[in-house]
């Protein structure tokens, strides 16, 4: 059964940065491309970017760049997520979901539970 | 990028009955569309994918429609269980969500 785990919940206080966890298991980690995702309270789902797991290239979306850097480290099956220069309006919960064919933009079969994010001071 | 715009925003039915949600794309997604459901706490789960085609274990009871700009998911007949926030997402070479619809109950 393929498996999303992340990192617990974080308080950060505005202008820090946070680094989100998503270990996968259960599937080869390396012949999927990774997304992240987030939800603020009570509002909709923004997409934020997509890792290639196998060799590291990312895309971010455009509202992201300059602020969010994507990793992963092959030996673990694990990617990040770091987002820095961090405002209240990041408060969200940062969901990684797996696309679920070889190819990068494909729709999302695999959802990590969710990381609750707030910047508050 | 492209936009998608949902509606209506909320809907209103009861169980039993069958919903039609709507999904429009500023410019063609050819059939790159998906669907999802998701429930308070819960993270998205993926209903309908390429425009029509149900994911695993999806009841009959949804079904997609559409393609290029104008999109449709219909619930047949609403369940208890169907009550929630539904997005759908093109992945056209990119990708965007719309702004969801929630199906609530009449």
């Amino acid at each position: 059964q393929v498996q999303l785990v992340q990192s617990g919940a974080e308080v950060k206080k505005p202008g820090a940065s946070v680094k989100v966890s998503c270990k996968a298991s259960h599937y080869t980690f390396t012949a999927y491309y990774m997304h992240w995702v987030r939800q603020a309270p009570g509002q909709g789902l923004e997409w934020m970017g997509i890792i290639n797991p196998s060799s590291g290239s990312t895309n971010y979306a455009q509202k992201f760049q300059g602020r969010v850097t994507m990793t992963r480290d092959t030996s673990t099956s694990t990617v990040y997520m770091e987002l820095i220069s961090l405002r209240s309006e990041d408060t969200a919960v940062y969901y990684c979901a797996r696309a679920q064919s070889g190819y990068d933009y494909s729709p999302f079969d695999y959802w990590g539970q969710g990381t609750l994010v707030t910047a508050s001071s | 990028e492209i936009v998608m715009t949902q509606s209506p925003a909320t809907l209103s039915v009861s169980p039993g009955e069958r919903a039609t949600l709507s999904c429009r794309a500023s410019q063609s997604v050819s059939n790159n569309l998906a669907w999802y459901q998701q429930k308070p706490g819960q993270a998205p789960r993926v209903l309908i994918y390429g425009a029509s085609t149900r994911a695993t274990g999806i009841p009959a009871r949804f079904s997609g429609s559409g393609s290029g700009t104008e999109f449709t998911l219909t619930i047949s007949s609403l369940q208890s269980e169907d009550f929630a926030v539904y997005y759908c997402q093109h992945y056209n070479n990119w990708l965007t969500f719309g702004g969801g619809t929630k199906v609530e109950i009449k």
